[in-house]
């Protein structure tokens, strides 16, 4: 397996525009988890799935925060509209028991 | 609620021990595992404590008490390539992972 699959790597957008994060599992997961990464806040837990149903989006920040997953292989993080606050690398990270998550390499978002 | 505290920074010489400290408030505390992130890259899994006591894996070994809601990573003989950041996260109820804000560890020669 490829591991967990990330795209874009990186993104700049303009202040107000839609970004869409997204995110491949690793096949036979069943977990699935999106982080906000800061210097400031650390790595934060922002949703995560259980069998493709959200769980827990608690930690989502705002309502221009919102996530899904139509499938076992896929999961989409979506902001609309963007803030500069809302720069940071988001990871997905998956895994098949809260014991050891993968993680993918990460989308750096720039909003500017 | 979830929380975990962990010293934000620790330096260290090369070949030596240092030990990175987590404790948490976990409501339905499952385990405590750890992951190493080098700048600019992901976290990645170093170990898991789903019992108390020690795991060994290699130069890296974990350490849980439950009881005192504790738990370390101990890392021997340093090398310059350990420099990183290490986080511990605990696992609560079926899914649920969370991560502590992680402890960059410097080694120096």
């Amino acid at each position: 397996d490829a591991g967990v699959i990330q795209s874009p790597r990186h993104e700049v957008t303009e202040m107000g525009q839609e970004v869409t994060l997204r995110c491949k599992p690793i096949s036979g997961h069943n977990s699935l988890f999106w982080y906000r990464q800061t210097m400031m806040r650390g790595l934060e837990l922002l949703i995560y799935f259980n069998n493709n149903v959200p769980i827990d989006d608690s930690g989502m920040p705002e309502d221009r925060f919102s996530a899904k997953m139509p499938n076992a292989s896929f999961s989409t993080l979506k902001i609309q509209p963007s803030e500069p606050r809302d720069s940071a690398v988001y990871f997905c990270a998956s895994s098949l028991a809260n014991t050891e998550a993968f993680f993918g390499q990460g989308t750096r978002l720039t909003v500017v | 609620g979830q929380s975990l505290e962990q010293p934000s920074e620790v330096t260290a010489v090369e070949g030596a021990i240092v030990q990175i400290n987590c404790t948490y408030q976990t409501s339905g505390f499952y385990g405590l595992s750890w992951y190493q992130q080098h700048d600019g890259g992901a976290p990645t899994f170093l170990s898991y404590n789903g019992l108390d006591g020690l795991e060994e894996t290699g130069r890296f070994s974990s350490f849980l008490s439950r009881s005192d809601s504790y738990g370390y990573l101990l890392l021997q003989e340093l090398q310059m390539k350990d420099s990183a950041s290490y986080f511990c996260a605990a696992g609560a109820g079926s899914y649920q992972l969370t991560f502590g804000k992680g402890t960059k560890l410097s080694v120096i020669p």
